[in-house]
């Protein structure tokens, strides 16, 4: 079935430094894959996505990497900031879009 | 424009209580969706709307009735509220059906939570 994996479940990370969440997915033939954040309280925002015919992509201090090989694809957040911190949800598309599971992001000043 | 707006913010219910949740928007989008979030459970989809007059189930549809009532509005009804749908729901738009072959990127509501006592 449809069906995408997300890691970790909970990730600290000081101020400046790098976070990386990672999400496997069950079903090869998906080919969008995109990345929501959401801040406590408030609605998810998309905030990068990614198409299979690509195997990276960037935003400033955000880039998203896919291995399709591999069925997995990585959220990257350079130069953390406590803004930074929220739930962020990775998505693949199929008939509709599957979520995975969350990751809260606590960066510390 | 107002994007994506729901009402009401929040609701307790007790048991077996009906109840119809209300989503906008203004975007001219053609799909509305209706997800539900639970801790660590992230966001599933409850019901969809690919055009005006379709809908259709997702991935957890049991308990649950909707209308697509005009291209803006997309309701979502509890018609005998249980415990276990004590969470939060969001009300989403996008101006295409999401498939493998369209991306469209999806704009969500504010949310409702629900409390079913």
């Amino acid at each position: 079935g449809e069906n995408v994996e997300q890691h970790p479940s909970t990730l600290s990370v000081q101020e400046g430094d790098s976070a990386v969440i990672k999400c496997t997915y069950s079903d090869s033939a998906s080919n969008y894959f995109p990345w929501y954040k959401q801040e406590l309280g408030k609605r998810p925002q998309l905030i990068i996505d990614i198409r299979s015919n690509v195997g990276e992509k960037k935003d400033q201090r955000i880039a998203v990497t896919l291995n399709k090989t591999a069925k997995h694809f990585s959220l990257h957040i350079t130069e953390t900031q406590p803004e930074d911190s929220a739930v962020y949800f990775c998505a693949a598309i199929w008939s509709t879009l599957t979520f995975g599971k969350g990751t809260m992001l606590l960066v510390s000043p | 424009n107002a994007g994506v707006t729901q009402t009401p913010k929040f609701q307790v219910l007790k048991t077996g209580q009906s109840m119809t949740l209300q989503c906008a928007q203004d975007m001219n989008h053609n799909s509305m969706y209706w997800y539900r979030q639970d801790p660590g459970m992230g966001l599933r989809l409850i019901y969809y709307s690919a055009s005006e007059g379709t809908t259709d189930k997702g991935e957890v549809p049991n308990g649950y009735n909707v209308s697509r009532l005009n291209k803006r509005e997309f309701s979502l009804r509890l018609e005998s509220a249980a415990p276990s749908q004590t969470s939060v729901y969001f009300c989403a738009s996008s101006e295409g059906t999401l498939s493998l072959s369209s991306y469209n990127e999806q704009f969500f509501g504010p949310g409702t939570r629900l409390t079913v006592l």
